[in-house]
């Protein structure tokens, strides 16, 4: 069965320092893969999206993402966080053929310190 | 409009009560998707309409739940005879057509079952 983990429940990183949040997938083939953020009471704002190709994929806000099929892993980086960062984080599996909906992680909560 | 339109925002009733959750996709978006977020999890796929086709609904957790698209445009989300674990927000997502398209969010329907 296709399943999304996040491993960390909540992160907290000061501002300014790197950070790198993890997505492991499990799904028979490729899959589509995708980071979203959540604000409270807010929709998913999309932050960059993987289908094919070049494994290292940059999205919106100064976010990276790497797909690295070994270890059906999709982890999303960012060299210095900004306090407007502070959100909840969704990795999604898109199932390629039915019809793309999304399989979406726990999510990870992400606070700043100042 | 620029966005997905969801509404009302916040839906208060009482179990056993009927609801109606309405979505607004963007204009020409042929994909639309009903998505489920318990508080503090990951939204869960409910139903998928491909324009007034719905091609996916193995996510609805029940038969008091329905969804419909009659025109391919704005769908509803009804929930007949509510009950307390249907509180949730109900997220609506569209996109161009399915699959590679990244979806667009709603910022969600509360949903309260008293």
């Amino acid at each position: 069965a296709q399943s999304v983990t996040q491993p960390d429940i909540h992160i907290t990183v000061s501002e300014g320092a790197s950070l790198e949040l993890r997505c492991n997938y499990s799904y028979g083939a490729t899959p589509y893969l995708f980071w979203y953020v959540q604000s409270p009471g807010q929709g998913l704002q999309l932050l960059l999206k993987y289908f094919s190709g070049d494994t290292l994929v940059q999205g919106i806000k100064g976010f990276e993402a790497e797909f690295k099929r070994s270890q059906s892993s999709f982890n999303l980086r960012k060299p210095s966080v900004h306090w407007s960062d502070a959100a909840e984080y969704f990795c999604a599996v898109g199932a390629r053929n039915q019809g793309g909906k999304l399989i979406f992680g726990q999510g990870t909560e992400l606070s700043v310190k100042p | 409009g620029a966005g997905v339109s969801q509404s009302p925002r916040y839906k208060v009733a009482k179990r056993g009560q009927d609801v109606a959750l309405r979505c607004d996709p963007i204009s020409g978006h042929v994909s639309l998707f009903w998505y489920q977020q318990a508080l503090g999890q990951g939204p869960e796929f409910l139903t998928y309409f491909q324009n007034e086709a719905q091609l996916d609904k193995s996510g609805l957790p029940s038969d008091r739940f329905f969804a419909e698209r009659p025109e391919g445009s704005v769908s509803t989300l009804k929930i007949q005879r509510t009950q307390q674990e249907d509180s949730a927000v109900y997220l609506c997502a569209s996109s161009r057509t399915e699959g590679r398209q990244p979806q667009h969010f709603g910022d969600g329907t509360r949903l309260s079952i008293l």
